[in-house]
């Protein structure tokens, strides 16, 4: 297994610019999530999805889009990129959150560094 | 509301120390679940332990140990003869799980720096 894997490690945009910024994973995880991660604030979730074809908006999806159209693939889109959306963003999988009394914890990938210009 | 507290920014030990990371949280909901996470140089997120809301027993993991304690909302972490290889930021998250979705909220992180 690849596990969760996120492209591309690096991205420059200017103001304005748009990009998707791709998440996969093959472990069949029901579940997956968009992180931010920003110096001194920790990690706040974006968006978040318990399906394909389900998705809701989680502390901060101002400015970020999401789709889930396949089980494997969280793609995460600016349509519009800002200075404030400079951050090192983590995506993350996992089972369904809670099976009966198990809690199935989040794998995260391996982030990608955004800086926008 | 949620939130998680961790009140030390940046925690420098010599080698073979010992430390202790706080964790202060707050939720309302009696189901939740409490995790630590280290994020080393290299940048990626370690999944270290997790802990559910009923269970308040201690936990050691070799040189790691979890204290537990609702009636302080807190969950810290301390590493026992630190190592250099232990410099890294922690992370102290929260999952209030009767919601079933995953929605982790961090705390701002520790930054811990073992010197030779």
């Amino acid at each position: 297994n690849a596990g969760v894997t996120q492209t591309p490690k690096f991205q420059v945009l200017k103001t304005g610019q748009s990009m998707t910024l791709q998440c996969a994973q093959d472990m069949n995880h029901e579940y997956m999530s968009w992180y931010r991660q920003d110096p001194g604030m920790g990690l706040r979730l974006i968006h978040y999805s318990v399906g394909a074809g389900i998705t809701d908006q989680g502390e901060v999806p101002n400015g970020y889009n999401v789709s889930r159209s396949t089980t494997e693939d969280f793609p995460l889109r600016l349509l519009s990129a800002a200075p404030s959306q400079t951050s090192v963003y983590f995506c993350a999988s996992s089972y369904s959150i809670v099976s009966g009394s198990s809690y199935n914890e989040q794998f995260f990938g391996p982030g990608t560094r955004l800086t926008v210009l | 509301a949620q939130k998680v507290t961790q009140a030390q920014t940046e925690i420098s030990v010599v080698e073979k120390e010992d430390v202790t990371l706080d964790c202060v949280y707050e939720t309302r909901d009696t189901t939740y679940y409490l995790f630590w996470y280290k994020q080393p140089p290299s940048g990626e997120l370690v999944f270290l332990i997790r802990r559910n809301s009923f269970d308040e027993q201690n936990e050691i993991s070799g040189r790691y140990s979890w204290n537990f304690q609702k009636s302080t909302s807190s969950f810290n972490f301390t590493i026992t003869a630190s190592q250099v290889v232990d410099s890294a930021v922690y992370f102290c998250a929260l999952d209030h799980g009767s919601s079933n979705t995953g929605k982790l909220i961090f705390g701002q992180g520790t930054t811990l720096q073992v010197k030779p």
